[in-house]
C-alpha cells in the first residue's frame, strides 16, 4: 500500500515560470514532509521540509505548502531555471519515528 | 570531508548467493536507513535503524537482513531469498527524529 504518492511521473515547463509538483499521503500519522531532488545514479539530496504545524514553508526560490485536511503538499519552484531539471521525491515521516516514505517521483524539466 | 559512503558502486552476483552492501557514514547520525530503487519508481523503504544494536523492517524487508553493530556503520545484506534483487540500493542517515537524510551515491545490484 503506498502511503505517499506523486500521481504526476513528469512536468516539463519553461524557464522564468512556474513548477508546481504535487503529493498526496495517505497515512494520518505523518506530520513530517520533505522534499528531496535527484539526478541519475545518485543519492537524492534534501531541498526543503514542513512540519504539519505549519502550511507554508519557503527556502529562496522553492515553497512547500501543506493542506492538512485534504493530505496534500505542493513544491512551488519560482522562477524554474533549467539547473532544476531533475526528479524530485516526496517523502513524510512521523515526528521522533525515521520510518520515512517516498512517493514514486516527478520527473521536471525545465525548457530554455 | 564529512558524508555517507557506499561501496562499491556497481555489483554484479549470480543467483541464489548472499551478498552485502556497505554503508558507512562519518556524519555522527544516529538513524540509518535502507531504500530499494527500480526502474520508474520511488525509494521503497527495506530497513531502518534509530539506534546501535536496534533495527526495524521498512515496507520490503523479505529477503533482507541488516546489523547495526557500529554507529557509524549498517550494512544490508540481500540473501538468497529475495525473489528480484537487482535494483538500485540507496543507503541514508539523520540525526535522530529527524528525516532530513543525506543520502550514498548509491550502489547498483546485477544479479544474473
Amino acid at each position: 500500500d503506498q502511503q505517499v504518492k506523486q500521481n504526476s511521473p513528469s512536468l516539463s515547463v519553461q524557464e522564468g515560470r512556474i513548477s508546481i509538483l504535487n503529493c498526496d499521503y495517505t497515512n494520518s500519522m505523518f506530520d513530517y514532509f520533505l522534499w528531496y531532488k535527484k539526478y541519475p545514479a545518485e543519492g537524492p539530496t534534501f531541498l526543503i521540509s514542513i512540519s504539519s504545524i505549519k502550511d507554508k514553508n519557503e527556502d529562496g526560490r522553492f515553497t512547500v505548502f501543506l493542506n492538512k485536511s485534504a493530505k496534500h503538499l505542493s513544491l512551488h519552484i519560482v522562477p524554474s531555471q533549467p539547473g532544476d531539471s531533475a526528479v524530485y521525491f516526496c517523502a513524510a515521516s512521523r515526528t521522533n519515528n525515521n520510518d520515512m516514505r517516498f512517493g514514486a517521483g516527478t520527473r521536471l524539466t525545465v525548457k530554455p | 570531508d564529512g558524508g555517507i559512503t557506499q561501496s562499491p558502486k556497481y555489483l554484479f552476483r549470480k543467483e541464489g548467493q548472499n551478498v552485502t552492501l556497505s554503508c558507512e557514514q562519518n556524519l555522527n547520525h544516529d538513524a540509518m536507513y535502507w531504500y530499494r530503487q527500480d526502474p520508474g519508481q520511488g525509494l521503497r523503504l527495506i530497513y531502518y535503524s534509530q539506534i546501535v544494536n536496534d533495527f526495524q523492517k521498512g515496507d520490503i524487508a523479505e529477503g533482507y537482513s541488516v546489523s547495526r553493530e557500529k554507529k557509524e556503520s549498517f550494512p544490508l545484506t540481500v540473501t538468497s531469498a529475495q525473489k528480484n534483487p537487482t535494483a538500485f540500493y540507496l543507503c541514508a542517515s539523520s540525526m535522530k527524529g529527524r528525516t532530513e537524510a543525506f543520502f550514498g551515491q548509491g550502489t547498483r545490484l546485477t544479479v544474473v
